[in-house]
């Protein structure tokens, strides 16, 4: 069954440093997203992308932030100075459909760790 | 602000008992999706419900969406020890032409042999 893959699934970095997390999304899906879990909290969405662009996006994804799809199968997460508090799991999740109706079901990768020093 | 409030936080049962987990909320959602999530892996989709009323089963599983798609319960019959694990419910919010999924605090689950 296709699913969906994240890289790496434990980062560590020094504060202030960039980090790029990467995400393969289910292969035939055109929606991606991003949502993270801070320890023991909600998983929170931050952002959205269709169509090579942000369709949408949370009040906590600052100019810190950014999403590409370098290719046709890479979906990627940069944090250009990392903060303590950017320390958390991050989630890739992909879907097929959009709308106001239907099932728009979105299928999770398995998290990379971010752990921030 | 949307907001999904998961009741009960907690629950710990014996195996064989049955559960009801709660989804509440003021806003509408476009459909609702449950999801069960084991420590350190990524939300694992159980069952998407869309039509108000609908009732969909998964096994022991049943879930339900209410009928103004504000809230939704899952239900366990007979518990298993495999059933241990934080189960939760998303929301999908239409907006600005586009979905995202709002998540619940979730109800971690603890069934005891």
């Amino acid at each position: 069954e296709p699913e969906v893959t994240q890289t790496p699934s434990h980062q560590v970095t020094q504060m202030g440093q960039e980090v790029i997390l990467r995400c393969v999304p289910i292969s035939n899906h055109l929606y991606f997203y991003w949502y993270r879990q801070i320890l023991g909290q909600k998983v929170e969405f931050l952002v959205s992308f269709y169509n090579n662009e942000i369709s949408e996006k949370s009040e906590i994804f600052d100019d810190q932030f950014s999403v590409e799809r370098p290719d046709g199968s890479n979906f990627t997460l940069k944090i250009r100075s990392t903060k303590l508090e950017d320390s958390a799991m991050y989630f890739c999740a992909s879907g097929q459909g959009q709308g106001i109706f239907g099932y728009n079901e979105q299928f999770f990768g398995p998290g990379t760790r971010l752990t921030v020093l | 602000t949307q907001l999904l409030e998961q009741s009960p936080q907690f629950l710990s049962i014996q195996e064989g008992e049955n559960l009801t987990v709660y989804c509440n909320s003021s806003s509408v959602f476009s459909s609702l999706q449950w999801y069960r999530q084991e420590p350190g892996e990524g939300p694992v989709l159980l069952v998407t419900v869309v039509t108000g009323g609908e009732v969909k089963k998964l096994k022991r599983l049943t879930f339900q969406f209410g009928d103004a798609r504000k809230d939704s319960s899952l239900h366990i019959t007979a518990a298993q020890p495999g059933d241990t694990g934080l189960y939760l419910c998303a929301g999908l919010m239409f907006s600005g032409g586009y979905n995202k999924l709002i998540f619940g605090a979730g109800t971690r689950l603890a069934v005891h042999p």
